[in-house]
C-alpha cells in the first residue's frame, strides 16, 4: 500500500532552516512526484510546490521562491523540503502529498504524509 | 487567479441526515483534454487532507458510496447522504490545474 511517511515536529529560532523528509513506500517513486503542502494553525491549504522523482524538475510557490528547496533521493525512495530564513509566520503543519511526475499535469495528491509541524519561535 | 468559493463555511448537521457543500470556481475548470479536475478532501481534526471525490464524481479507492460529487463547468457540490459522527471535519474543493488550488474549507460539525 502506498504510505508517505514524514520525519518529525521541529522547533527552529527565527532566521534559521528547517529539513523535513517524506519516505515514499508501495509504488515506483520515479514515476510520480511529490507536492508540499502547508497548513498554519487553524488555517486552509497553501501549496508551496513540486518536485518531479523522476528527473528532479522543481516548481515552487511565488511567495516562496528563493527561500525553498525540494530534493529527492531515488536510492532511498525519500523527497526532502528545505525552508530557509524561518519566520514566525513559516510555523505550520507540513504535509507532503503523492503528486503527478509531470509539471504539466494536473496535480493528483492522492495520498499523504501524516505531517510535520515546524514551530519557528525565538 | 482561479478562486474557489465554497458555501457554506460551516454546516452544523444532525446525524443521519444529509449534507451538502457547495463549489463554485471563478473560471471554467473544464481541462484542455475534456475532464475537469475538480477533487473534493475531508480532513477530519488532526489528520492530514485526504482524498474523497476527483474529476468531479469518482470516489477514491475505500470512500463509502455515501459521499458522491457532482457539477460541471464552474458550479460543484459535494453531498454526503447520511452523516455520520466520523464525517466532521473540514472540507475543501480543489482544482488541479491553476493556482491557487485550494477552497478555503467548509466545517462539517454535528448539531
Amino acid at each position: 500500500q502506498v504510505q508517505l511517511v514524514q520525519s518529525g515536529d521541529e522547533v527552529k529560532k527565527p532566521g534559521a532552516s528547517v529539513k523535513v523528509s517524506c519516505k515514499a513506500s508501495g509504488y515506483t517513486f520515479t514515476d510520480y512526484g511529490i507536492s508540499w503542502v502547508r497548513q498554519a494553525p487553524g488555517q486552509g491549504l497553501e501549496w508551496m510546490g513540486w518536485i518531479s522523482a523522476h528527473n528532479g524538475d522543481t516548481k515552487y510557490a511565488q511567495n516562496l521562491q528563493g527561500r525553498v528547496t525540494m530534493t529527492t533521493d531515488t536510492s532511498t525512495t525519500t523527497a526532502y523540503m528545505e525552508l530557509r530564513s524561518l519566520r514566525s509566520d513559516d510555523t505550520a503543519m507540513y504535509y507532503c502529498a503523492r503528486d503527478r511526475g509531470l509539471w504539466l499535469q494536473p496535480r493528483l495528491f492522492d495520498y499523504w504524509g501524516q505531517g510535520a509541524l515546524v514551530t519557528v519561535s525565538s | 487567479d482561479i478562486v474557489m468559493t465554497q458555501t457554506p463555511l460551516s454546516s452544523p448537521v444532525t446525524l443521519g441526515q444529509p449534507a451538502s457543500i457547495s463549489c463554485r470556481s471563478s473560471q471554467s475548470l473544464v481541462h484542455s483534454d475534456g475532464n475537469t479536475y475538480l477533487s473534493w478532501f475531508q480532513q477530519r481534526p488532526g489528520q492530514p487532507p485526504r482524498l474523497l471525490i476527483y474529476k468531479i464524481s469518482d470516489r477514491f479507492s475505500g470512500v463509502p458510496d455515501r459521499f458522491s460529487g457532482s457539477g460541471a463547468g464552474t458550479d460543484f457540490t459535494l453531498k454526503i447522504s447520511r452523516v455520520e459522527a466520523e464525517d466532521v471535519g473540514v472540507y475543501y474543493c480543489t482544482q488541479a490545474t491553476q493556482f491557487p488550488l485550494f477552497g478555503q474549507g467548509t466545517k462539517v460539525e454535528i448539531k
